[in-house]
């Protein structure tokens, strides 16, 4: 069946870096395109960026640009999240997603704090 | 950006009745290729989103047809026809017409 799973979360110092991973399964990857969406803790969903299924068009929302960088290994099935720059208001489950959002994975905690 | 707004903020409803949630977009979702890309998640508690209804009404694999979804241009809405135990929690709308996507703030569906 159809699955994504995220990894490398955890906690960060401001202005430190990370890179989120998210893995798909089941279905073929290198013709779908991938987003980013996080959810603040007690709060709603903010979509975050999208890579094309070839890599080729992304697309963030303006709270990250400059910061983070979406990029995919179709050979490894895998879309990633480089962020950089991390400050407080990045707090957050992050959630990879297949396509128009139709598929979501379980999430990976990042906590930015001193 | 789109700006999507959701009413109410919160719905108790009893067992086996039925239950409605509002969507609005701040400009018309129709894209340029005809469709209208306005879904509806639901997510319990804990829980990743999950998908319910894509391009206004039509049901997501394995979703009872007790979920509806109707509406166009810029007003929808999302329909319960009897609600069960296991439809706790939010429900968001989310625009996928334009970049970048945009969510409702969501709606709390619980039990009375």
């Amino acid at each position: 069946q159809v699955q994504l799973v995220e990894s490398g979360g955890g906690v960060v110092q401001p202005g430190r870096s990370l890179r989120l991973s998210c893995a798909a399964s089941g279905f073929t990857f290198s013709t779908y395109g991938m987003h980013w969406v996080r959810q603040a803790p007690g709060k709603g969903l903010e979509w975050v960026a999208v890579i094309s299924y070839d890599g080729s068009n992304k697309y963030y929302t303006d709270s990250v640009k400059g910061r983070f960088t979406i990029s995919r290994d179709n050979s490894k099935s895998t879309v990633y999240l480089q962020m950089n720059s991390l400050r407080a208001e990045d707090t957050a489950v992050y959630y990879c997603a297949k396509d128009y959002c139709q598929i979501w994975g379980q999430g990976t905690m990042v906590t930015v704090s001193s | 950006d789109i700006v999507m707004t959701q009413t109410p903020l919160s719905s108790p409803v009893t067992l086996g009745q039925p239950a409605s949630f509002s969507c609005r977009s701040s400009q018309s979702l129709v894209h340029n290729n005809g469709d209208t890309y306005l879904s509806w998640l639901h997510q319990r508690p804990g829980q990743p989103p999950r998908l319910l209804i894509e391009k206004i009404s039509n049901r997501f694999s394995g979703v009872p047809d007790r979920f509806s979804g109707s509406g166009a241009g810029t007003d929808f809405t999302l329909k319960i026809s009897r609600v069960e135990a296991e439809d706790v929690g939010v429900y968001y709308c989310m625009q996928a017409t334009l970049l970048p996507y945009t969510f409702g703030q969501g709606t709390k569906l619980e039990i009375k």
